[in-house]
């Protein structure tokens, strides 16, 4: 079946470090990808969404670029900030459908 | 305010006795869906809705009842819940699946 596999956290970073936090898929068909962003005690919010192949989804400093060929959606940032320590998660929405599968989410802990 | 309310936010209950969990939203949204996160396991759906009267089955239904209807709201029901249903839940809207506001959270304990 579907899935989304995230790397594992936490995932420690000095401020205006770079970012990186690597996400594959497994799915049938075209597939949207996303990700989300959870801050402590809070719900989630979308960040970012690619929904084709070569898409690159983008907002508030964070890119990810739709690879098919690598079946990747990695999120990058090229100047973390403290107030980026959150849980993020990767997910893909199965074409056709209401599903939504999320990765088992990264912690981020940025240290001033 | 546009939002998503679930209430309770905190429950402590014991297995077998009958709960439910509210959501409603106020943005009109034709999407709505019922999530659990549990450590190391991420976010797992439960039930979706693409529109009023229609429901669907997530990844991990069992044990679990919903109903849609209203556009609103969406509840969630354990008719018999079990320790193995302690988890955070969330609620979600969107005008379609694409784009998700998620509620606060429901902190659910059975013991």
């Amino acid at each position: 079946g579907d899935s989304v596999t995230q790397m594992e956290g936490p995932v420690t970073l000095s401020e205006e470090a770079f970012l990186t936090i690597n996400c594959t898929y497994t799915a049938t068909g075209y597939p949207s990808l996303f990700w989300y962003v959870q801050y402590p005690g809070e719900g989630l919010q979308l960040l970012l969404k690619a929904t084709k192949a070569d898409d690159k989804g983008s907002n508030k400093g964070f890119e990810a670029t739709y690879r098919k060929e690598t079946t990747s959606f990695h999120l990058e940032k090229g100047s973390v900030q403290v107030s980026d320590s959150a849980v993020y998660f990767c997910a893909l929405r199965t074409s056709n459908t209401g599903k939504l599968i999320f990765g088992q989410g990264t912690t981020l802990q940025v240290k001033p | 305010e546009a939002q998503v309310t679930q209430n309770p936010r905190y429950l402590i209950t014991v297995t077998g006795k009958k709960l439910t969990v509210t959501c409603s939203q106020n943005m009109n949204h034709e999407y709505m869906s019922w999530y659990r996160q549990d450590p190391g396991l991420g976010l797992r759906q439960i039930y979706y809705s693409m529109n009023v009267e229609v429901t669907d089955k997530g990844d991990v239904p069992e044990g679990y009842k919903v109903s849609r209807k209203e556009k609103r709201n969406f509840p969630l029901i354990l008719e018999s819940p079990s320790p193995n249903q302690t988890s955070l839940y969330f609620c979600a809207s969107g005008q379609t699946s694409y784009e998700q506001y998620f509620g606060p959270g429901t902190r659910l304990t059975v013991t």
